[in-house]
């Protein structure tokens, strides 16, 4: 059973602050990692995908990954009240199998 | 460019009725994958399909089927409901095998 684990949160964070998410994944040989964000009675919309160690930046977001000890992570830097929303992150084993996401991290960013 | 289109977006049924749902992928995107997503389950993998063929399939009963069209276009079957089918239930598409899923806006199914 691949298994996805995320900490459900609520991760409250101040405006301007650094956000991080956390993600752990059971299947040592996942090759693709990806960081989804869904507000509140929406579905979720891709932010990030990482297939490689180390990190990858995409303006705020910053999602790192460590292979070795099965850990994918995700940075939001100056967040935003605008970033409140639960953060799935989602894991891919091989080139033709299906996502597995986690229950996601809620993140509420307080004014 | 087109987004994944789902319809309808709202669905209220009576228990034991059958639904169908549909979902038109992003253009040019051939792998339509299904999920279902509840407040206590998170995502769930129904079925994926890549060119007509079921490519993967989850850990849900019999009652539960899909298909997939020439065009792409896929829909999924409900029979003989139950009251926890109530859920939001998604559908992705994505261009490659390696690519993540871009949802549509998704169905939301009441049964009571």
């Amino acid at each position: 059973q691949k298994e996805v684990e995320q900490n459900s949160g609520p991760l409250s964070v101040p405006e301007g602050a650094i956000a991080s998410l956390n993600c752990t994944y059971s299947d040592r040989g996942s090759q693709s990692f990806f960081w989804y964000r869904q507000y509140s009675g929406k579905s979720p919309e891709l932010i990030m995908s990482i297939y490689s160690n180390g990190d990858k930046e995409d303006g705020r977001f910053t999602a790192q990954l460590n292979k070795a000890s099965q850990y994918v992570s995700l940075l939001i830097r100056d967040s935003q009240p605008s970033d409140s929303a639960t953060y799935l992150c989602a894991v891919r084993s091989s080139g033709y199998s299906t996502l597995t996401f986690g229950k996601g991290t809620m993140l509420l960013v307080s004014p | 460019k087109a987004g994944v289109t789902q319809t309808p977006r709202y669905l209220i049924k009576t228990r034991g009725q059958q639904v169908t749902l549909s979902c038109s992928p992003i253009s040019g995107h051939r792998s339509v994958s299904w999920y279902q997503q509840t407040p206590g389950q998170g995502l769930q993998f129904l079925f994926e399909y890549f060119s007509e063929t079921q490519r993967n399939k989850g850990n849900f009963p019999g009652r539960f089927s899909g298909r997939q069209f020439s065009n792409s276009r896929s829909e999924m079957n409900v029979s003989t409901l139950e009251l926890g089918d109530s859920a939001l239930y998604l559908c992705a598409s994505s261009l490659a095998p390696r690519d993540g899923y871009t949802f549509g806006s998704g169905t939301r199914l009441t049964v009571v």
